[in-house]
C-alpha cells in the first residue's frame, strides 16, 4: 500500500535556528497537506499543495511540493518557542480520493 | 458552530469490555475518519466513510467496527477491548478537496 515517510522523527533547535522536515511518498500524490499538532492537542491544518513544483509561504513557514509530486518539505525560518509541536504531512493518491496517508510526523522542540 | 465533537474525552475500560466512541460533525461533511495515535507512530487510519451509509477499512481495522447511519455521526465500536487498543483516538471530517477537521480526541486506557 501507499507509504509516506517523514524525516527526521525529532529535531531539537535553539530559538532562532531554522528547521526543515521532509516527506516522501512511494507513489505519486494528487495533493499533500501539512498539519501541526501541539502537545496534548489535535492536528490542525496548515496548508495544502496541489501543483507540481508548488511553493507556498505562510510568514516564516515555506512549503514545497516536488516536481514529481512524490515529496514535500516544510521549512521554518528563525524558529520561535511557539513553533513547538509535531508536524505531519498527509498525502492523497489519485486512485483513492477518499483517504490520505499520514507520515509519522516530526517533533520539534525549541530551546529558548 | 461546534465543528467535530468526540464523546467521551476520557475512558478507562477493563479487558473484554465493549464501548462505542461517538463522533459528530455539524459541517455537513461527506467524509469522516477514525484514527488512532500511539507515541511515535503518527496517525493510523482505522476506518473511514465517504458518505452516509458507507464505510471502508483503513490501515488498522482489526478489533474495531464502525457505522455511519446518519451523515453527521460516525461511531467507532470496540466489541472486546484489549490492552493493545490503549491509545488516543481522533475523529476527522472533510468535504470535497478540503482539509480534514479533527476533534479533540478520546483518550482510552484498557487495563
Amino acid at each position: 500500500g501507499q507509504q509516506v515517510m517523514q524525516i527526521p522523527q525529532y529535531q531539537h533547535v535553539q530559538e532562532g535556528e531554522d528547521f526543515t522536515t521532509y516527506c516522501n511518498s512511494s507513489t505519486t500524490l494528487s495533493n499533500i497537506q501539512w498539519y501541526k499538532q501541539r502537545p496534548g492537542g489535535h492536528p490542525v491544518f496548515l496548508i495544502q499543495l496541489v501543483k507540481s513544483g508548488e511553493v507556498k509561504k505562510q510568514k516564516r513557514l515555506t512549503f514545497q511540493f516536488g516536481e514529481a509530486k512524490k515529496n514535500s518539505s516544510l521549512h521554518i525560518t528563525a524558529t520561535q518557542t511557539t513553533d513547538v509541536g509535531t508536524y505531519f504531512c498527509a498525502g492523497r493518491m489519485n486512485t483513492n480520493a477518499g483517504k490520505s496517508t499520514f507520515g509519522d510526523g516530526t517533533t520539534l522542540t525549541v530551546k529558548p | 458552530n461546534a465543528g467535530v465533537t468526540q464523546t467521551p474525552k476520557f475512558r478507562v475500560l477493563k479487558t473484554g469490555q465493549s464501548m462505542t466512541l461517538l463522533c459528530a460533525q455539524d459541517m455537513n461533511h461527506e467524509y469522516m475518519y477514525w484514527y488512532r495515535q500511539d507515541p511515535g507512530m503518527g496517525l493510523r487510519l482505522i476506518h473511514y466513510s465517504v458518505g452516509e451509509g458507507t464505510t471502508a477499512k483503513g490501515e488498522v481495522p482489526d478489533g474495531y467496527n464502525v457505522s455511519r447511519l446518519k451523515k453527521q455521526n460516525f461511531l467507532l465500536g470496540l466489541e472486546s477491548a484489549a490492552p493493545s487498543q490503549t491509545s488516543v483516538y481522533f475523529c476527522a471530517s472533510r468535504d470535497g478537496n478540503q482539509p480534514q477537521h479533527f476533534g479533540d480526541g478520546t483518550r482510552l486506557s484498557i487495563l
